[in-house]
């Protein structure tokens, strides 16, 4: 089944510690993206990159990091410096930019609690 | 920068009934897309509906159709026959040619039967 996973579901991690939220797709998508949501709110843009290689910072880059070396992968970093990184972490992807499907298929996220 | 608002925190509706989902946006671009995407409790991202800001035509999909009026910037949800299923957050978002998308706060829809 075609699909983006993460892994894990929820991850429990120490202050001052940096931690990697995997992120892989089999869709064949050129574009992947990082969300972060917290308790009753949206989903705020972290991290995108529509090609290998290549990346953007969305609206809350700052303690965040990523990596784009393959097209099925698209792992986030949060970092010591993020200042909150308590929160309900979502990868998305989609088709090429450029073509007119721009909805983003979305991963069951992963749940980061930081003590 | 664009911002999505949705003013409607919370809102009930009777199974059966017609529910209307309010969303208004705020962009300086021309060719951009909106949706809409449910979050059952699973919180799973389902694509409820799109509508691409140069088709005039409103979209529809099933029991969902929405009210696209680009020159008041406003993206409304119709959830007609509306079903215990549908008990869900509600959340809007715009996304511009390549960019990331931008959702607003979300609207939690309870069905009652």
């Amino acid at each position: 089944d075609g699909g983006i996973t993460q892994s894990p579901k929820y991850l429990f991690r120490k202050e001052g510690q940096n931690v990697t939220l995997s992120c892989e797709q089999n869709l064949n998508h050129d574009a992947m993206y990082w969300y972060r949501q917290d308790p009753g709110q949206g989903l705020r843009l972290i991290y995108y990159s529509q090609i290998v290689n290549d990346f953007q910072k969305g609206d809350i880059a700052e303690g965040y990091s990523v990596s784009r070396e393959k097209k099925e992968s698209f792992p986030l970093t949060v970092t010591s410096a993020q200042k909150n990184p308590t929160a309900f972490y979502l990868c998305a992807s989609t088709r090429r930019p450029g073509l007119q499907a721009y909805e983003q298929y979305f991963g069951p996220g992963t749940r980061l609690t930081v003590t | 920068a664009q911002t999505v608002t949705q003013s409607q925190p919370e809102m009930s509706v009777q199974e059966a009934e017609t529910v209307t989902l309010s969303c208004t946006y705020d962009t300086s671009e021309n060719n951009y897309y909106l949706f809409w995407y449910k979050q059952p409790p699973s919180r799973q991202m389902i694509l409820v509906i799109r509508q691409e800001a140069y088709k005039q035509q409103n979209a529809t999909e099933n029991r969902f159709s929405v009210n696209f009026q680009k020159a008041a910037k406003s993206f409304s949800l119709k959830i007609s026959d509306s079903q215990l299923g549908d008990t869900a957050m509600y959340f809007c978002a715009f996304m511009k040619q390549g960019g990331g998308m931008r959702f607003g706060a979300g609207t939690r829809l309870t069905v009652k039967p």
